[in-house]
Parts: C-alpha cells; structure tokens; sequence
C-alpha cells in the first residue's frame, strides 16, 4: 500500500519570505512523485513531477522541490512566497512499478502567504 | 497541454432528484478517468475508476448505485448522482491520464460543486 502524509494543515507565511510545504510518503517500489495546487473552486493544476534523476526539480510558478530518498520526503519549496501563491496545496505519490496505477494524495496543506 | 473539462461548474438540485456531472478529455484520448470527492476539510476521496468501455471500479465504501459511471467514449466520463440528498453536497472532480505521458501524474477537470437542497 502506498501513502501521502502532509503534517501540516496550514502554513503562514510571509510575502518575501521562503516557503516549504511539507511532504513525506510510503510506497513498495520506486516512488513518482507529485505536486499539485488548487485555488478555490477549482481543480488541481499540476506543479511538478519527480520521476528519476536529479533529486532537485523545478516546477512551474517558480516552485521547486527536493527528493530525499532516506527521508521518503518530497517537500516543496520556493525561495520567495507571493500573496498569489495563497492556495491549497497536494502531495501525491504512485508506485513506478507500470500501468495505471492509482495516485495517492495527501490531505492536503493550505498556504497563506501574508502580505 | 493536456485539458479536461468538467461540466456543470456549480449545480443546485432539489433532494430525490438526479444529476448528471460530465468529465471530458479535449485534446487526448483517456481510457482512464477518476472521480473524487472532496470534502470540506480539504482531503480528495477517490470514489471511482472509470474505464472506458467497461464497468467502473468502484473505492470500498462508495455506492455504486447511487454515484453511477459511464466512460462510453474515450473522451467522456460521466458521473450520475441519483436520487441526490443533503449529504451528497460536495465538489466532484473528475482526471484522466493522458496514456503517452502516463508518467506525468493526472490531468484535472475544474470541478463540481453539487449542492443539494
């Protein structure tokens, strides 16, 4: 079985500042990882993905994160939050062993950047 | 990219009556879509896996006589909720999986917020 944990239901912070949403999982195999955000009454756009390689991966809106493989972390990061970036955020992982496995999401972590 | 479109955005419906929400793939062909419900505490349930051509798979728990899937083509899902109560308020969002980029995670629809008077 694979899990998502976001410890974290709401994270402040303030514009300017660096911002990290955390996230650690559990699968069997190898882990995809995911990053999703979704502003009220919408769906979920994707952020960014981990699939093999560098541990480092840089997302849209100047997010990134990093895979820690020791840690089963993939926590996601931005060196300077905007009031835009107010928003839920969600962790997903699937196990990379084929097919179409189904994704696992976490609970989700709401991020208020205060102005 | 890949864009799916979820229709109606927001329905309001009298209780003991059905409705209809569609999901569709505009720019690829899904045989796979999901249907979640979120709750208001945040967390995505994931109600079903729709197959095109087939019988949905339905998550434990889930009714599946009541939340009925139909993924005739490979481009539409569709989730019917009959007989809609209170209770059955929520925001339905349904994905798909774009097959050449399988590896990319989901594609998701915009979402329904159902509300049930």
């Amino acid at each position: 079985a694979q899990s998502v944990a976001q410890p974290e239901d709401q994270v402040n912070v303030a514009e300017g500042n660096p911002l990290t949403v955390k996230c650690t999982y559990s699968v069997s195999g190898n882990p995809y990882l995911f990053w999703y955000v979704q502003y009220p009454n919408r769906g979920l756009q994707f952020l960014l993905k981990y699939i093999t390689g560098d541990n480092l991966v840089k997302g849209s809106y100047g997010f990134e994160a990093e895979f820690n493989k020791s840690q089963t972390s993939f926590h996601l990061k931005k060196p300077s939050a905007l009031v835009s970036d107010s928003a839920l955020y969600f962790c997903a992982v699937r196990d990379s062993s084929g097919g179409y496995q189904k994704v696992t999401f976490g609970t989700g972590t709401k991020l208020q950047v205060i102005p | 990219g890949a864009v799916v479109s979820q229709h109606p955005s927001r329905v309001i419906c009298k209780s003991g009556t059905s409705v209809k929400i569609e999901c569709r793939s505009l720019d690829f062909q899904a045989t796979t879509m999901f249907w979640y419900r979120q709750f208001p505490k945040q967390s995505l349930m994931l109600m079903a896996t729709s197959n095109e051509g087939s019988k949905a798979t339905y998550e434990q728990g889930v009714e599946k006589d009541k939340f009925l899937i139909n993924h005739a083509s490979l481009t539409l899902s569709t989730l019917t909720v009959t007989s809609a109560h209170p209770e059955d308020s929520s925001f339905y969002i349904c994905s798909a999986i774009q097959p050449e980029r399988a590896n990319y995670g989901y594609t998701f629809g915009s979402g329904t917020r159902l509300t049930v008077v």
